[in-house]
């Protein structure tokens, strides 16, 4: 099974600043990597699929990078909707799928 | 425009099963492939396992094999979670996940709104 690390647990930013959150893999997933934001009483919302794609309507200011087990989200500029619990998630051995424990994201 | 509506949340008691349910609309029946994924109170998401009628196949995660089963009904475009031998273990939230037809089923690209199941004595 493969074991996601997110880091941080925990990042508290203001509007404007950049968010840089990032996830480690155990073994190499390629590029097969995907990214979610949940919101409080919300199901998740994907993001960014295959590392770098642009899930349909996300703004540019997300955007994902990396590839085999060190792949990076970041947001350019945070607006106060962007708070949230980030998951990245892989499946690079269909069906199998693991999640990262998420990193909660704060705007103060 | 995809949707999946799931039933309502539940009390269960230990020891007992439990059935959550996913209806799938805007999109051909043909070409779903559902996960489940649960998340218990505060902690991350975790996969289940998925089905894909149109196979047909069902997949499970090691951890539930035994303790789960996925169906699905064509006539009604409902998918089906069953899951027996509750315990307080099993208190989460159930998601159903459609899987991204568009890329090769390695994400989730729309998303029920979650059901409680509560397992308490």
């Amino acid at each position: 099974e493969i074991v996601l690390t997110q880091s941080p647990a925990t990042l508290s930013l203001s509007p404007g600043e950049r968010a840089t959150l990032s996830c480690a893999a155990s073994q190499s997933v390629r590029r097969y990597l995907a990214w979610y934001q949940q919101k409080p009483g919300q199901a998740p919302r994907l993001l960014i699929y295959d590392a770098s794609y642009r899930a349909t309507g996300i703004p540019a200011r997300f955007s994902g990078s990396g590839s085999g087990t060190d792949f990076t989200l970041t947001i350019s500029s945070l607006e106060p909707e962007d708070s949230a619990i980030y998951f990245c998630q892989e499946r690079s051995d269909w069906p199998l799928c693991s999640f990262g424990q998420g990193t909660k994201l704060e705007i103060k | 425009q995809v949707q999946l509506v799931q039933s309502g949340g539940d009390m269960k008691k230990p020891g007992s099963s439990v059935r959550v349910s996913c209806m799938a609309s805007g999109a051909s029946f043909g070409n779903f492939a559902i996960s489940w994924v649960r998340q218990a109170p505060g902690q991350g998401l975790e996969w289940m396992g998925n089905i894909i009628p149109s196979f047909p196949t069902t997949h499970y995660a090691q951890k539930f094999q035994g303790r789960v089963t996925f169906t699905a009904d064509e006539s009604t475009s409902t998918f089906y979670m069953d899951l027996n031998g509750l315990t307080s273990e099993d208190t989460a939230i159930y998601y159903c996940a459609k899987e991204s037809s568009g890329n090769y089923l390695r994400d989730f690209d729309y998303w029920g709104q979650g059901t409680l199941v509560t397992v308490s004595t």
